[in-house]
């Protein structure tokens, strides 16, 4: 059982927009802006989409977005298209002992 | 440009040990955090162990603690992740990834391709 809780999967149609959770706790999400975003296609290398909540890395695509609110961090993507279609994960810090934890990641299909 | 090379993966028995290394360059390896972070097939990541640029921070998964061991050389610019006491549970694809700063909390912005480690009698 992972330790940050995403949908398993989500869709929509080209041009639309779709957002993706993860949920956690207070000692993880709610409690640091360390939430990362990883886009991982079958047979790829995961890349790196968003970092400490909001930031894009450069190269990637305006389209995608992020945000927190409380436990809960969120990944949005605009005006979706084909190359989207991939599996994303979050990841953040967590006060554990463990001091890092994904979530169990989300498959997008693109319609 | 930045690129991480994995290597050591194999097939083992389980209980037996294997030592995975990572061959850094193209950036400074020595201002950066790095990570060990596999996957099960048809499984989704899962983080295994972290250390600071300075070795000063290691965190573990409570899966592999007491028995995988992360450590680096800067002078080498390599990543290491000793595993040993195997289980059949730790079949997956093992990545090296960067830290995006020097220590660990921070996100992972450069990936190797993975290093595969099959466990089974």
């Amino acid at each position: 059982q992972s330790a940050l809780t995403q949908p398993a999967s989500v869709s929509g149609s080209p041009g639309q927009s779709i957002t993706i959770s993860c949920t956690g706790t207070s000692s993880d999400v709610g409690g640091y802006n360390y939430v990362s975003w990883y886009q991982q296609h079958p047979g790829k290398a995961p890349k790196f989409m968003i970092y400490e909540v909001s930031n894009r890395p450069s190269g990637v695509s305006n389209r995608f977005s992020g945000s927190k609110s409380g436990n809960t961090a969120s990944l949005t993507i605009s005006g979706l298209q084909a190359e989207d279609e991939a599996d994303y994960y979050c990841s953040t810090h967590t006060s554990s002992s463990t001091l890092v934890v994904f979530g169990g990641g989300t498959k997008l299909t693109v319609l | 440009e930045v690129q991480l090379v994995e290597s050591g993966g194999d097939l083992v028995q389980p209980g037996r040990s294997l030592r995975l290394s990572c061959a850094a360059s193209g950036f400074n390896f020595d201002d950066y955090a790095m990570h060990w972070v596999r996957q099960a097939p048809g499984k989704g990541l899962e983080w295994v162990s972290g250390i600071s640029w300075n070795s000063g921070s290691i965190g573990y998964a409570d899966s592999v603690k007491g028995r995988f061991t992360i450590s680096r050389d800067n002078a080498k610019n390599s990543l290491y992740l000793q595993m040993n006491s195997l289980r059949a549970e730790d079949t997956a694809l093992y990545y090296c990834a960067k830290g995006l700063r020097g220590v660990i909390p921070y996100g992972m912005d450069v990936w190797g391709q993975g290093t595969t480690v099959t466990v089974s009698s």
